[in-house]
C-alpha cells in the first residue's frame, strides 16, 4: 500500500523561507505532487516531481529524492496569503489508475 | 473558477437520509475522482471513474455509490447517512493521460452536514 508522512504544522514569519517535508512508502512510484488548500477552499495543484532534483516555480520549489523516498516543498519570501494547508500526494501504483493518495497535510501559519 | 463544477455547495440532512452529490468535470477531462475530507483531516480517496467506467476504488462504504454518465458528469450517492458522514466531498478531474504534470483540478466541494 501507500502511505505518506508530513509534519502536522509549521509556523514561520513573513519574508522567511520554510520547508515542508514528505516521506512516502509506495508499491510503485510515479511521482510526487504538492497541493495547497486554504481553509474552506479546494486543493490546488502546485507541483509535480517525477525525477530527482529541484523544480522551481516562482517562490515555490519542490524537491524529490527517489532513493530516500523523500521530498519537500520550499516556500520562499513567505507572504500572509501562503497560510494554508499543504498536501503531498503520490499516485497509486496500480496499473490503469491515476488515483492519488494524499498525506494528512501540513498547516502552515505565516506570522506578521 | 477551476472548471470543475460541484453542486450543491452545502447540504444539511438528517441521519438515515439519502443524498446525491453532483460533479461536472473540466471540459475534455475523462477521469473523475471523489474524495472525502473530514474536519482537519486529509483527503481520503473514494472512487475513480474514467469515461463512464469505474477504474479504482478506495475505502468507500457500501452505503456510498457513484456513477459517471455518458456526458461525463458524475454523481456520488450517500445513503443511510450517519453523523460521521459529515464532511467536505470533493470531486476532481484529470485529462485522459492522467495529468501528472498538471495534477488534478478540484471542484469547490460539497459540505455535507448530517444532523
Amino acid at each position: 500500500g501507500q502511505s505518506l508522512e508530513q509534519p502536522s504544522e509549521v509556523t514561520a514569519v513573513e519574508g522567511a523561507i520554510v520547508q515542508i517535508n514528505c516521506t512516502y512508502q509506495t508499491s510503485g512510484f510515479y511521482g510526487l505532487s504538492w497541493y495547497q488548500q486554504h481553509d474552506g477552499g479546494a486543493p490546488t495543484f502546485l507541483s509535480y516531481n517525477a525525477l530527482d532534483g529541484l523544480e522551481e516555480t516562482g517562490r515555490f520549489s519542490s524537491f524529490l529524492s527517489r532513493s530516500d523516498s523523500y521530498g519537500y516543498l520550499l516556500l520562499q519570501e513567505l507572504q500572509m496569503k501562503d497560510s494554508a494547508s499543504y498536501f503531498c500526494a503520490v499516485r497509486d501504483g496500480t496499473s490503469g489508475t491515476y488515483k492519488y493518495i494524499f498525506g494528512t497535510g501540513t498547516r502552515l501559519k505565516v506570522l506578521a | 473558477d477551476s472548471g470543475v463544477t460541484q453542486t450543491p455547495k452545502h447540504l444539511i440532512t438528517a441521519t438515515g437520509q439519502r443524498v446525491t452529490l453532483r460533479c461536472s468535470p473540466r471540459s475534455g477531462d475523462l477521469s473523475v475522482y471523489w474524495y472525502q475530507q473530514s474536519l482537519d483531516q486529509g483527503l481520503q480517496f473514494l472512487i475513480q471513474y474514467y469515461n463512464g467506467e469505474e477504474r479504482a476504488k478506495g475505502n468507500i462504504l457500501e452505503r456510498f455509490s457513484a456513477q459517471q454518465f455518458p456526458d461525463l458528469h458524475s454523481e456520488l450517492n450517500l445513503s443511510s447517512l450517519e453523523l460521521g458522514d459529515s464532511a467536505l466531498y470533493f470531486c476532481a478531474s484529470s485529462a485522459q493521460g492522467g495529468g501528472e504534470n498538471y495534477g488534478y483540478t478540484f471542484g469547490s466541494g460539497t459540505r455535507l452536514t448530517v444532523v
